[in-house]
């Protein structure tokens, strides 16, 4: 009864590797977020999205950015990667105020 | 902005007693709040919301607007609640989820 999918739950890149980080929900929702959950920082809104093609920068945006060519799909794209952001990264999808859904994280260390 | 202020980054007690996690917003508008769980290898979800005014595993919450707090209560901690819990904010306006710093809960049995 999976509704939100992250396409890894772990990766290892390299520092400058440019890296996607993919997000399904089978739900239709509007909005889709991707955050990353760090200890003692909880999770920080990277980027967000209320429809098809549009995108809006959430409180950390940079070094990232995002894209959504569907509504089912929403992918957060790291253009350079570093260690700085060595995390755990969630997606999560919405109907506008109600119950957000997440993904399973992915897991991402850059060496 | 701190939109969202969860004052205990840790939180023991023992299994039976009264626990409550904190928690305070900062919206100018009419928030509506969450308490989102993630237990040990699991994926975050919902506990509640304060539209639904339910109690769900025990836990409650209550908006008190005048003091912008949401904290959540349970008479008797049981060991299985154990986990990481979010409060969080959504905005209608900007359409946005603000999650806070969580609060680790451990009860020790």
């Amino acid at each position: 009864d999976v509704k939100v999918t992250q396409s890894s739950r772990y990766l290892v890149k390299r520092t400058g590797e440019k890296v996607f980080l993919e997000c399904v929900q089978d739900m239709d929702h509007e909005n889709m977020f991707w955050y990353r959950q760090d200890p003692g920082l909880g999770l920080r809104l990277i980027y967000f999205s209320y429809d098809v093609k549009m995108k809006e920068k959430g409180d950390i945006p940079e070094g990232y950015s995002v894209s959504r060519e569907k509504k089912e799909r929403f992918s957060l794209i790291l253009e350079s990667a570093s260690t700085n952001q060595t995390s755990m990264y969630l997606c999560a999808s919405t109907l506008r105020g109600a119950e957000a859904f997440f993904g399973q994280g992915t897991r991402l260390t850059v060496v | 902005a701190q939109r969202v202020t969860q004052p205990e980054k840790l939180l023991s007690v023992f299994k039976g007693a009264p626990v409550e996690l904190k928690c305070n917003y900062s919206y100018s508008g009419s928030p509506e709040l969450f308490w989102y769980v993630q237990y040990s290898r699991q994926r975050l979800q919902l506990l509640l919301r304060h539209i639904s005014r339910e109690s769900i595993k025990g836990f409650t919450a209550d908006l008190n607007k005048g003091e912008t707090s949401f904290h959540l209560k349970k008479p008797f901690a049981q060991e299985e609640d154990s986990a990481m819990y979010y409060c969080a904010l959504y905005t209608n306006t900007g359409n946005q989820f603000y999650f806070g710093t969580g609060t680790s809960l451990t009860v020790i049995p």
